[in-house]
């Protein structure tokens, strides 16, 4: 089974801390993906990785970034954390894009941000 | 441009039969998928439809018509743990979710 883990279930930080979120794949998989999903809005992407180093922007970028030096580790960054970035942050993997390629997603790290 | 469009909340009662529809315009399309999630738990990959068509999986069917770029789930003899939400997600290149479905099945 493909076993997709979130360093943290649970996170609280302030406002204007960076802020480092760990999404670590056990099968070799070469996409990699960071939603936030907040009441009533579904999931949005935020950004997304198709290869060591390479990342391409999702739907809603702005005040993140994210690293990719491993094949098996994605990380989410909030360079300056802010309350409106309070949420349920998911972190999900395919094995290539495009076709029928199920998306298996972390438990979620759910952040708060005082 | 892109859109999805599927119900925000469904209510059944158990043993009872839900359609849950999804329309979409994407510019690009593999396929469609649909996902379950349970509150407070990660989404779970149900089913996949490329081609037009029923794919039935136990109580569970998908059903997909591209030329009317519309799709539906179908749960049968509902069971009060198929209470979560349900999101349908056109494959393009990448998946794109919406809003989700939140089913609610009554006693």
């Amino acid at each position: 089974d493909v076993k997709v883990t979130q360093s943290s279930r649970y996170l609280v930080k302030r406002t204007g801390e960076k802020v480092f979120l760990e999404c670590v794949q056990d099968m070799d998989h070469e996409n990699m993906f960071w939603y936030r999903q907040d009441p009533g809005l579904g999931l949005r992407l935020i950004y997304f990785s198709y290869d060591v180093k390479m990342k391409e922007k999702g739907d809603i970028p702005e005040g993140y970034s994210v690293s990719r030096e491993k094949k098996e580790r994605f990380s989410l960054i909030l360079e300056s954390a802010s309350t409106n970035q309070t949420s349920m942050y998911l972190c999900a993997s395919t094995t290539r894009a495009g076709e029928n390629q199920p998306q298996h997603f972390g438990d979620g790290t759910r952040l708060s941000i005082l | 441009g892109q859109s999805l469009e599927q119900p925000s909340e469904v209510t059944a009662v158990e043993g009872a039969i839900v359609q849950i529809n999804c329309t979409y315009q994407t510019s690009g399309f593999y396929g469609l998928s649909w996902y379950q999630q349970h509150d407070g738990g990660a989404p779970t990959f149900l089913s996949y439809n490329a081609l037009d068509g029923l794919e039935e999986t136990g109580r569970f069917s998908s059903f997909l018509s591209r030329s009317d770029s519309y799709g539906y789930l179908l749960l049968q003899e509902l069971q009060m743990k198929d209470s979560a939400s349900y999101f349908c997600a056109p494959q393009d290149y990448i998946p794109t979710f919406g809003r989700g479905t939140s089913l609610i099945v009554h006693p």
